[in-house]
């Protein structure tokens, strides 16, 4: 079975302060999916980064960057420099390549607060 | 554009009264599917479709029912809500399973059941 686990429940930060969301996963594919999702106050899901198993390199956007390290089976996120605007609950999610069934499963989320 | 539409995004209801949210998406997507969220506990699949007249059961679907009688259209049907359906809820679609899909989520369903 998949399983994510995210166990940070919340995290607050003062601004400019660099902050890293753990996300640690279980899998018996080979080929899988991670994805980091940030849902702000609004509700909706914004999507972040997809990797898949095959491709360890680690990503940087801008402020945001990902480490992802099979050996450890986890996926972190670390927000450098963080903003107000950051404040959102952050979703992991893993998804498998199988074309049958059941698609995505989610971690219970990091609700990050950042303080002015 | 393409997007995914949920209505109503805000529902407030009284227990057993039947309700539908309905899902529909403008990119001709086979595989649909339902989650909710709740705290805690992150989002979980409701139900899930393959394709038009293929529905499956998700983590969830106890107190829940689909149908896609249509490949755009996917309705969330609770036929007697309880208060332990209070929750958000998003419908998803993608052009088929597995994370190799880029998955589009609607804007979320806030149902309150009192």
């Amino acid at each position: 079975a998949q399983k994510v686990t995210q166990a940070q429940t919340e995290i607050s930060v003062v601004e400019k302060e660099d902050v890293t969301l753990d996300c640690v996963y279980e899998t018996r594919d080979t080929t899988y999916y991670l994805f980091w999702y940030k849902q702000p106050p609004s509700g909706e899901l914004v999507f972040l980064i997809r990797r898949n198993s095959f491709d360890e390199q680690n990503e940087i956007s801008g402020r945001y960057s990902w480490n992802f390290q099979k050996s450890t089976s986890s996926f972190n996120f670390t927000i450098t420099a963080s903003q107000v605007v950051d404040s959102a609950v952050y979703f992991c999610a893993l998804s498998g390549e199988d074309n049958y069934g059941q698609n995505f499963v989610f971690g219970p989320g990091t609700r990050l607060s950042v303080l002015p | 554009e393409a997007q995914v539409t949920q209505n109503p995004r805000y529902l407030i209801t009284v227990t057993g009264k039947k309700l539908t949210v309905t899902c529909s998406q403008n990119m001709n997507h086979e595989y649909m599917s339902w989650y909710r969220q709740d705290p805690g506990l992150g989002l979980r699949q409701i139900y899930y479709s393959m394709n038009v007249e293929v529905t499956d059961k998700g983590d969830v679907p106890e107190g829940y029912k689909v149908s896609r009688k249509e490949k755009r259209n996917f309705p969330l049907i609770l036929e007697s809500p309880s208060p332990n359906q209070t929750s958000l809820y998003f419908c998803a679609s993608s052009l088929g399973a597995g994370g190799h899909n880029e998955q589009f989520f609607g804007p979320g369903t806030r149902l309150t059941v009192l």
